[in-house]
């Protein structure tokens, strides 16, 4: 089955800077991905996503970047902000009903 | 609002005894789900539904049991409560079975005592 890994389980900046969330996946065959927020308390957001046959996606001061290669996806978010503290996961599709499998989350907080 | 909506919000019960968790999205989606959320906050599917139909039942014990009355409503009954039952049990929703963003309830938090 697939298995979805974020690399650091937290991570701080600082107010203003930009925050970069890192991703791994092991299913080649996966070509969905997907960014969500959880705040404390709440469901978690979605954020933004792309598909296989894109390499890079932005929205609103984010930016999520693939790399099929080495099965690497990452979130980039600009001039973090201190509503920008939550938990991040990265989901990718896998199995027969191509589902999201999440990873184990990244605790964001920033710093003022 | 348009949203998905799980009641109740907390959830305290003891060992032994069978409790529901209800859910309703008023997106016009075709695809419910449940998840389990641990303590580490590992989100892990359970089951999903298009449709009324069961279309995912990941490894999960028997004495969950989920219904789906109608494809706006997916309910999650769980019998003979287990203290490793204590978790927040989220509802999600989409459009289609396609790739498409889930959208997610405020969850339950469950615990056993």
């Amino acid at each position: 089955g697939e298995s979805v890994g974020l690399h650091l389980p937290t991570l701080s900046v600082q107010e203003g800077d930009n925050s970069i969330i890192n991703c791994a996946y092991s299913n080649s065959a996966s070509d969905y991905f997907i960014w969500y927020k959880q705040e404390s308390g709440k469901g978690p957001q979605f954020i933004i996503d792309i598909r296989s046959n894109m390499d890079k996606r932005q929205g609103q001061r984010v930016t999520v970047l693939l790399n099929k290669t080495v099965k690497h996806l990452s979130l980039q978010i600009a001039a973090t902000q201190p509503g920008d503290s939550a938990v991040y996961f990265c989901g990718v599709n896998s199995g027969s009903a191509r589902q999201l499998t999440f990873g184990s989350g990244t605790q964001l907080t920033v710093l003022p | 609002d348009t949203a998905v909506s799980q009641t109740p919000k907390y959830l305290v019960t003891q060992m032994g005894n069978d409790k529901s968790i209800k859910c309703e999205q008023n997106l016009g989606h075709d695809t419910m789900y449940w998840y389990k959320q641990d303590s580490k906050k590992f989100l892990k599917i359970m089951f999903s539904y298009n449709n009324k139909e069961l279309i995912i039942n990941e490894t999960v014990p028997n004495r969950f049991s989920p219904k789906s009355p109608d494809k706006a409503h997916l309910n999650l009954h769980i019998n003979s409560l287990e203290l490793g039952d204590s978790a927040v049990y989220f509802c999600a929703s989409k459009a289609g079975t396609g790739n498409s963003p889930l959208h997610f309830g405020n969850g339950t938090r469950l615990t056993v005592t």
